[in-house]
């Protein structure tokens, strides 16, 4: 298996830009979580998805951020417009969710490292 | 509220010397505990983890965590640190009910050869 995949790996953009982050998380997981991982703040929980439907979304900034999961295999992570705070890396990670295994393991991807200048 | 204290942020040890990494939790019932590490540059892989059962909790790469109810504490070991062991590790709790973990600030390791 391939792991989370991510993309991109690395982004740039300036302030204004809209930024798109892709996620497809390993085949089979019904649970995806998005990340955001900065040295002030550590690492923070933004939304997380069960079977493609948000389920808590409580850990988004602000408007200015949005989160899809269009089908199993792929979710979005968008920032419209974006801000230098916006700067970090944004990870995101998958699971396989059950009434017995409400904790199962995580696996993340290699993150994308989004600086806004 | 839930929450994570990692009070060491860098620790630095010698290879082959044992490591301790620090871990305490707040949280009115048992949590699972999870350690994870990160590498640079790189996503976080799953150490080891907590549920229920033996508070001893042995994970992969030789690494073993120890819960202490009475201390509220999961604190990380290992005997001998290998220089590839050089990495950042999170602690993390989960509540009960939810998906969302909390996870501590990090402690960052390094290793002298």
């Amino acid at each position: 298996d391939a792991g989370v995949i991510q993309s991109p790996r690395h982004e740039v953009t300036e302030m204004g830009q809209e930024v798109t982050l892709r996620c497809k998380p390993i085949s089979g997981h019904d649970y995806l979580f998005w990340y955001r991982q900065t040295m002030m703040r550590g690492l923070e929980l933004l939304i997380y998805f069960n079977n493609n439907v948000p389920i808590d979304d409580s850990g988004m900034p602000e408007d200015r951020f949005s989160a899809k999961m269009p089908n199993a295999s792929f979710s979005t992570l968008k920032i419209q417009p974006s801000e230098p705070r916006d700067s970090a890396v944004y990870f995101c990670a998958s699971s396989s969710g059950g009434a017995a295994s409400s904790y199962n393991e995580q696996f993340f991807g290699p993150g994308t490292r989004l600086t806004v200048l | 509220a839930q929450s994570v204290t990692q009070p060491d942020i860098h620790i630095t040890v010698s290879e082959g010397a044992s490591l301790e990494l620090r871990c305490n939790y707040s949280y009115g019932a048992t949590p699972y505990l999870f350690w994870y590490v990160q590498s640079p540059g790189q996503g976080l892989q799953l150490l080891l983890k907590y549920f229920s059962g033996d508070t001893l909790v042995q994970g992969i790469k030789g690494f073993e965590a120890e819960f202490k109810r009475s201390q509220s504490s999961f604190n990380l070991r290992k005997p001998s640190v290998h220089w590839s062991d050089a990495a950042e590790y999170f602690c993390a709790v989960g509540p009960s009910g939810t998906y969302k973990y909390i996870f501590g600030t990090g402690t960052r390791l390094k290793v002298l050869a």
